[in-house]
């Protein structure tokens, strides 16, 4: 069964540092999603993707954060600069069709990224 | 914008035994409701969803009800195991945006 599949499954990074999360969504896919988890809290929705352009983005989703489908198969989250409070497990996530009917989305295993 | 909201934070039961998970969501535009259940330092994993043109889904152990007037749905599970342990999520797409809403989560712990 397929799967999204996201590298690395672990970041640690020093605060002022770029990031680049990378993602891998299910093949036929067409909505690419990224969320975020801060420990022991729910899941946060960060922007979602769709024909090489954001959708929408949340009120946490700031010039920091950027992202980017470089090629046919790769979703990349870019942090420029990271903050301590950017520590959190980020899911990318995929829908073969997320629009008005509401599709099912499929979750990436996460990264940890831990900000010093 | 959707606010969904699930309580109690935790849910104690026997193996063996039910399990009723309830969430709350706020705009009445929702029409999409999907249930993760997450294990410690794993993925979200979808394990049902209801769209708002039905009221009931079951699968196997799980099924989900859905009240759209009250605007609350709700997750049971029967006939618990030990691996039903987890973290389960209620979530919400409300309207024609795609972002999925979650409530804050339930750790459900089954007693062997």
């Amino acid at each position: 069964e397929p799967e999204v599949t996201q590298t690395p499954s672990h970041q640690v990074t020093q605060m002022g540092q770029e990031v680049i999360l990378r993602c891998v969504p299910i093949s036929n896919h067409l909505y690419f999603y990224w969320y975020r988890q801060i420990l022991g809290q729910k899941v946060e929705f960060l922007v979602s993707f769709y024909n090489n352009e954001i959708s929408e983005k949340s009120e946490i989703f700031d010039d920091q954060f950027s992202v980017e489908r470089p090629d046919g198969s790769n979703f990349t989250l870019k942090i420029r600069s990271t903050k301590l409070e950017d520590s959190a497990m980020y899911f990318c996530a995929s829908s073969p069709n997320g629009g008005r009917d509401g599709y099912e989305q499929y979750f990436g295993p996460g990264t940890r990224l831990t900000v010093t | 914008g959707e606010n969904v909201e699930q309580h109690p934070s935790t849910l104690s039961v026997q193996e063996g035994d039910s399990a009723v998970i309830k969430c709350t969501y706020s705009d009445s535009a929702s029409n999409y409701f999907p249930w993760y259940k997450q294990e410690l330092g794993k993925r979200p994993q979808l394990i049902i969803d209801i769209r708002s043109n039905v009221g009931e889904k079951k699968d196997q152990r799980i099924a989900v009800t859905l009240n759209k007037t009250a605007k609350h749905f709700s997750l049971h599970i029967t006939e618990t195991q030990p691996e039903d342990s987890a973290v389960y999520f209620c979530a919400a797409i409300a309207g024609a945006n795609s972002k999925l809403t979650f409530g804050k989560g339930i750790t459900l712990s089954v007693r062997p």
